[in-house]
């Protein structure tokens, strides 16, 4: 079956760096997706990895091994607005994203 | 660029009545546009896939007569929720997906629903 796992909820302190990761596991694969979701809105796009490595974009990074099925979101020098639920995405062979649950980040000061 | 709305933002209606929900690309073709649902503290769940001019493909365990979708046009897709229940009550998000960056879906800020 088709599979995403990240870890629930996270908590880190403003200023810091977090990494949440994510596995998965689908039918064919054309590349994986993070989006940012604050609590009561809909989810933004941050970013898109097909090729291995890291794609760095100011303070966010993600990261891509498809030969390991896992893949990173990096946050630098947090900030408070970075609370939210980070979501990881993989698209399958028919171009379909299959979900993961969903990392809430919790940041304290 | 890459704009999509959804109207209402939110509604409340009495159990048993229809609601129309509307998704527009307001700046690129939508070839594909995506209905997610999404439950309170739960993840986005897909609902059904439609293509500009065909008929909208629907998940397992998703209602065709009841969650109406209809893709008339490359910037429009509508979704009905007939005769609503409480049990409907969720947070419903469009997504689109076309234009130059074609494998990224943009979401609208969705719709929250809420059944009497």
């Amino acid at each position: 079956g088709q599979n995403i796992d990240q870890p629930t909820e996270m908590t880190a302190t403003e200023g810091a760096i977090v990494q949440i990761n994510c596995t998965y596991q689908t039918s064919g694969f054309n590349g994986l997706f993070w989006y940012q979701q604050h609590a009561g809105e809909a989810p933004t796009f941050l970013s898109y990895n097909v090729l291995d490595g890291l794609e760095e974009k100011g303070r966010f990074s993600s990261f891509l091994s498809r030969s390991k099925g896992y893949s990173y979101l990096l946050l630098k020098e947090l900030q408070m607005k970075d609370s939210a639920s980070y979501l990881c995405a993989a698209m399958d062979s028919n171009y379909q994203l299959i979900w993961g649950a969903g990392t809430k980040l919790i940041i304290k000061p | 660029g890459a704009v999509v709305s959804q109207h209402p933002s939110w509604v409340i209606c009495k159990s048993g009545t229809s609601v129309k929900i509307e998704c527009r690309s307001l700046d690129f073709q939508a070839t594909t546009m995506f209905w997610y649902r999404q439950f309170p503290k739960q993840s986005l769940m897909l609902m059904a896939t439609s293509n500009e001019g065909s008929k909208a493909t629907y998940e397992q365990g998703v209602e065709k007569d009841k969650f109406l979708i209809n893709h008339a046009s490359l910037t429009l897709s509508t979704l009905t929720v007939t005769s609503a229940h409480p049990e409907d009550s969720s947070f419903y998000i469009c997504s689109a997906k076309g234009g130059s960056q074609w494998e990224w879906q943009f979401f609208g800020p969705g719709t929250r629903l809420t059944v009497l």
